[in-house]
């Protein structure tokens, strides 16, 4: 079955970096889309990004644009989020996903997420 | 797209009816298909979100068919009937419509 397990955050320092990885198992990872969204506490979900199968095409919300990369290694199954110029606020559970779908916008599989601190 | 749920919040009784509310500041429809572009999902404490419904009425495979969405226009709704206690969650819709795609901000249900 469809597994996603997520990796990397930890406790970073205001404008430091992380990159999260997030591992694809259990279909043919190359012909989807994959996302990364994030759920503040306290607060609610945010989608971020999205790269196209290829790795070819993708795009950010305006809150991490500039900041946040997002790629993948097909070879690997592996999706990647490399986060940049960190502030407080981006201080949350990240998550990727999977639509239910090729190239669709809602998410039916979703990994157990991995905790990102950001704090001084 | 800004969604718009309502309430924050609210407490139901267990058998009762649970009514969730989410409205888009635009329309949401698909051209090619002339459906809306919007889910429901459920989450937990410490889980990530589950998917209930897309193409705003459409069951997700292995949801109990207690949960239902519904809409008018830039209006939907999520029904939950026959409140059951492990129904308590924190449940957001989304636009699929454009990117970037957008939740509502949650409403915590409670028994």
């Amino acid at each position: 079955q469809v597994q996603l397990v997520e990796s990397g955050g930890g406790l970073v320092k205001p404008g430091g970096s992380l990159r999260l990885s997030c591992a694809a198992s259990g279909f043919t990872f190359s012909d989807f889309y994959m996302s990364w969204i994030r759920h503040i506490p306290g607060k609610g979900l945010e989608w971020l990004s999205f790269i196209s199968g290829s790795g070819a095409t993708t795009h950010y919300v305006d809150s991490v644009r500039g900041r946040f990369s997002i790629s993948r290694d097909n070879s690997k199954n592996l999706l990647y989020l490399q986060m940049d110029g960190l502030r407080v606020e981006d201080t949350a559970v990240y998550y990727c996903a999977r639509p239910r779908v090729s190239g669709g916008g809602n998410f039916r599989h979703w990994g157990q997420g991995t905790l990102v601190v950001v704090s001084s | 797209i800004v969604m718009t749920q309502s309430p924050d919040s609210l407490a139901v009784s267990l058998g009762e009816r649970a009514t969730i509310n989410c409205k888009s500041s635009q329309s949401i429809v698909y051209s090619y298909n002339n459906k809306k572009g919007l889910a429901w999902y459920q989450q937990k404490p410490g889980q990530p979100p589950t998917l209930l419904i897309y193409w705003a009425s459409t069951r997700e495979s292995g949801v109990p068919d207690r949960f239902s969405g519904s809409e008018s226009g830039t209006d939907f709704t999520l029904t939950i009937n026959n409140l059951q206690a492990e129904d308590v969650a924190v449940y957001y819709c989304q636009q699929y419509y454009t990117t970037p795609y957008t939740f509502g901000q949650g409403t915590k249900l409670e028994i």
